[in-house]
């Protein structure tokens, strides 16, 4: 199995731009996807397919990639963004590894 | 309305065994894979393997092989997870989830099962 790192905190002001980085080798080879995670509810998907916004999600998210690293951009941060982001991978037979999780917060 | 509703919390003596449902509505059950991931107090998500309402094929993560069994009753529309020899460690939050393939991400998920291991 692979593992994908993430930093552990990022602080942003509101208005202000947060990025979250997750890396792995096996990341070139397979789409990355993130999740938003709120105090004591179940996670939901903010991008898809390394940089597809699914319905319903604000245009202020957007992902990216870059080599062995895909990163989650929150343009313009809102203080409901402060939450609990993983990313998350998998490879063709479907064995799936999470990310270590990133915890935003708004100052 | 499309959604997984889960069973309610449990509380589980070391060496027990635990078995959570999640029951699936508002699309068809047989057209998707079902995952499992949990998630200990304070930590991150831990993904413990799929099966395929289809046709039953299962895929674990090496870590609860051995030690965990998924299925699913398609008359009911519900998928299951049983888990033995629990310990401590397997406090957690269980989750299912619904699985997009051949992207293989999840797009819908319960709100999640509390079980407790606890002497």
């Amino acid at each position: 199995s692979y593992e994908l790192t993430q930093p552990p905190s990022v602080s942003v002001s509101p208005g202000q731009t947060a990025r979250i980085t997750c890396s792995g080798d096996a990341l070139p080879k397979q789409y990355a996807y993130w999740y938003q995670q709120k105090p004591g509810q179940a996670p939901v998907l903010v991008i898809n397919k390394d940089s597809e916004r699914p319905s319903g999600i604000p245009e202020r998210f957007s992902g990216s990639r870059s080599g062995t690293t895909v990163t989650l951009t929150i343009s313009g941060v809102q203080a409901e963004d402060e939450a609990d982001y993983y990313c998350q991978s998998a490879d063709s037979s479907g064995t799936y590894v999470f990310g270590t999780g990133t915890k935003v917060t708004v100052l | 309305q499309v959604q997984l509703v889960q069973s309610g919390a449990e509380v589980k003596k070391p060496g027990a065994s635990v078995k959570v449902s999640c029951k699936a509505s508002g699309y068809t059950f047989t057209s998707y894979v079902i995952s499992w991931v949990r998630q200990a107090p304070g930590q991150g998500l831990e993904w413990m393997g799929w099966i395929s309402a289809y046709n039953g094929n299962t895929n674990y993560a090496q870590k609860f092989q051995g030690r965990v069994t998924m299925t699913t009753d398609t008359s009911t529309s519900t998928a299951y997870v049983e888990l033995r020899s629990l310990r401590s460690d397997d406090t957690a939050v269980y989750y299912c989830a619904r699985v997009v393939t051949p992207y293989w991400y999840f797009d819908l998920w319960g709100r999640g099962t509390l079980v407790t291991v606890s002497s």
